[in-house]
């Protein structure tokens, strides 16, 4: 199985700045025939189902904010949201879909300092 | 609007089966691949398998072989989750999810399973 491992576990950041949540795969998700990152990013808010945000490490789902975005190739991305905003606070996903069986990093709590 | 719509939450005891339902409204019903995640109460997401209807053809996370079940009954445009064996670990939220794109870009809102005696 692809272990997916984030970082940090939790971050606090004031209103208006930025956030950067790190994602490491034990193996490339990048398939080498179509040069794609076979890896998404969720945003899940309390009592709600996983909102994808990002796909092919990098192509922001339409109707996500501009401030969210995905970059990193191989074993090594990152979420970054440019600017904080309070209905931001959630846990965030890694997830790869380079295997058959797809799977997730542990989630990182995003909370407003 | 397509949407992925579930079966009610459960309560069940240890030992005993559950069968969780998600219903596809809107488009091709054989476009769609059908995959079941699970979240224990402030856990991770957990795969456990999916089906693609347009080949009738399952796959299981080798955690849970043996003890799920996924079908889907294209008459009702509904696939299902059935996890037999049910143990107070299994307390969670299972979700079904379209990944006919490859990646999840579809979700239901979760049914709740409590196991308890």
């Amino acid at each position: 199985d692809i272990v997916m491992t984030q970082s940090p576990d939790s971050l606090a950041v004031s209103l208006g700045e930025r956030a950067t949540i790190n994602c490491k795969s034990s193996q490339s998700v990048l398939y080498s025939s179509n040069n794609k990152n076979y890896l998404a990013w969720f945003q899940q808010k309390p009592g709600q189902p996983p909102k994808l945000l990002i796909y092919w490490a990098s192509t922001r789902e339409s109707g996500v904010p501009d401030r969210f975005s995905g970059s990193g190739s191989g074993s090594d991305f990152t979420l970054t949201i440019s600017s904080l905003q309070a209905e931001d606070v959630a846990v965030y996903f890694c997830q790869q879909y380079y295997s058959p069986l797809p799977t997730f990093g542990q989630g990182t709590k995003v909370e407003i300092k | 609007q397509v949407q992925l719509v579930q079966s009610g939450a459960e309560v069940k005891k240890p030992g005993s089966s559950v069968k969780v339902s998600c219903s596809a409204s809107g488009g091709n019903f054989f476009t769609y691949t059908f995959n079941w995640v699970r979240q224990a109460p402030g856990q991770g997401l957990e795969w456990m398998g999916r089906i693609i209807p347009m080949l009738d053809e399952a796959n299981y996370a080798q955690k849970f072989q043996g003890r799920v079940t996924i079908t889907a009954d294209k008459s009702t445009r509904t696939a299902y989750m059935e996890l037999s064996g049910l143990r107070s670990e299994d307390t969670a939220v299972y979700y079904c999810a379209d990944s006919s794109r490859r990646y999840f870009d579809l979700w239901g809102r979760g049914t709740l399973v409590t196991v308890s005696s």
